[in-house]
């Protein structure tokens, strides 16, 4: 149980295209997801808080602009990169919270990740 | 973000032998001491978890040590394996405070036969 998976796995895009990337809880509710990014060899930084019906909350320096987050249903939360460029290139990483009553309120199940290459 | 340091940066250990990883962090609200395994190219995956009620916790190979005055605590991986090879997080949270976890600098274990 507990699976999140994220779609696409690699993208390779074009400067100033836009990039959209999936993440989906399978087998469980997320009221909350959240949204890291990880350069090659570096620690996983936490870009933003996304919860369901409500708009997320970004980390101090985290273009929300540049950054397109939606939590539409209890399933699935989108991140957009918008105007992509070089330097946007990273492993993006998002996670859920189960949120059925009686889990472990503190765990976060992470997906695979998402390798985006800009040229 | 408050800082999450972790030693050592890089381990090896040879197969059988027990690998230590310690972590120090700042934020004394932290109530949620978890450490995570990344294996290249995928997520992390919770290895095991800790609340700061309890010093100690023994999950199969893996234990976790809780120093709350000395705001640390580290994973001990008992009888290492090759396959236990991979780069490790601790990632310490405040439940209450939207359950947001700051990961730690990370560790890159190898393990040798």
């Amino acid at each position: 149980g507990a699976v999140v998976s994220q779609h696409p796995s690699w993208v390779i895009c074009k400067s100033g295209t836009s990039v959209k990337i999936e993440c989906r809880s399978l087998d469980f509710q997320a009221t909350t997801m959240f949204w890291y990014r990880q350069f090659p060899k570096q620690s996983l930084m936490l870009m933003a808080t996304s919860n369901e019906g409500s708009k997320a909350t970004y980390e101090q320096g985290v273009e929300k602009d540049k950054f397109l987050i939606n939590h539409a249903s209890l399933t699935l939360s989108t991140l957009t990169v918008t105007s992509a460029h070089p330097e946007d290139s990273s492993f993006y990483i998002c996670s859920a919270r189960d949120a059925a009553s009686g889990s472990s309120q503190e765990t976060q199940y992470f997906g695979p990740g998402t390798r985006l290459l800009v040229l | 973000q408050q800082q999450v340091k972790q030693s050592p940066q890089s381990l090896i250990v040879q197969k059988g032998g027990i690998s230590i990883i310690n972590c120090a962090y700042e934020n004394t609200a932290f109530d949620y001491f978890p450490w995570y395994q990344q294996f290249p190219g995928k997520g992390p995956a919770l290895l095991i978890a800790i609340r700061p009620d309890v010093s100690e916790k023994k999950e199969g190979r893996f234990t976790i040590s809780f120093n709350k005055s000395a705001k640390q605590f580290s994973l001990h991986i008992m009888d290492s394996q090759p396959g236990d090879s991979a780069t490790y997080f601790c990632a310490p949270g405040v439940t209450g405070g939207g359950n947001k976890l700051t990961f730690g600098t990370g560790t890159q274990l190898k393990v040798e036969l």
